[in-house]
């Protein structure tokens, strides 16, 4: 069965720093791996997303991720954070055209002014 | 940009009582789901819908739980019999049939159950 880790529970940056939230996941192939973002109060809104190809993905808001299969991992990153990227950040995984989403625990980030 | 709409915002229901969630998915997108999220825990897979039926449900989606798209546009959770640990926030999602389209997640109702 598939997995998502996401081994960071909380994370404080300042802004202006630099960014990476961890991602690992299990799976026997290749997944479709995607990022999400929610802000207090909101929905889940998509950031990034990976099906097959260049393995490094631009996503909205200046946020990146990078598959990279032998570490199982999909790492989101930012250069420079802003106050407004304080929010949890999940990272999910599915297996096909139309099966689940199966989510990571999240990543609360806190940014500091 | 269109967007899954869900109502209310928010739920408060007294347990054993039965509540139905609504939401509008986007208009030409065919897979449905439902998701929920306990407060401080991951988002959990409830169940998927395409061609108007069930076609994955979870463990957690048991006969308390059912699924309808009664017209063309709206996409509905009935929880018959609600239990305390039902709170949460419970999220409709949607999706083209290309495989290469995510899930488009509403921003979601919050059931509290007293």
């Amino acid at each position: 069965a598939q997995s998502v880790t996401q081994p960071d529970i909380h994370i404080t940056v300042s802004e202006g720093a630099s960014l990476e939230l961890r991602c690992n996941y299990s799976y026997g192939a290749t997944p479709y791996l995607f990022w999400y973002v929610q802000s207090p109060g909101q929905g889940l809104q998509l950031l990034l997303k990976y099906f097959s190809g260049d393995t490094l993905v631009q996503g909205i808001k200046g946020f990146e991720a990078e598959f990279k299969r032998s570490q199982s991992s999909f790492n989101l990153r930012k250069p420079s954070v802003h106050w407004s990227d304080a929010a949890e950040y999940f990272c999910a995984l599915n297996t096909g055209t139309a099966s689940k989403l199966t989510f990571g625990t999240g990543t609360r980030l806190q940014v500091t002014l | 940009e269109p967007e899954v709409t869900q109502t209310p915002s928010h739920q408060v229901t007294q347990m054993g009582q039965e509540v139905i969630l609504r939401c509008v998915p986007i208009s030409n997108h065919l897979y449905f789901y439902w998701y929920r999220q306990i407060l401080g825990q991951k988002v959990e897979f409830l169940v998927s819908f395409y061609n108007n039926e069930i076609s994955e449900k979870s463990e957690i989606f048991d006969d308390q739980f059912s699924v309808e798209r009664p017209d063309g546009s709206n996409f509905t959770l009935k929880i018959r019999s609600t239990k305390l640990e039902d709170s949460a926030m419970y999220f409709c999602a949607s999706k083209q049939l290309d495989s290469n389209s995510p899930l488009h997640f509403g921003n979601g109702t919050r059931l509290t159950v007293t």
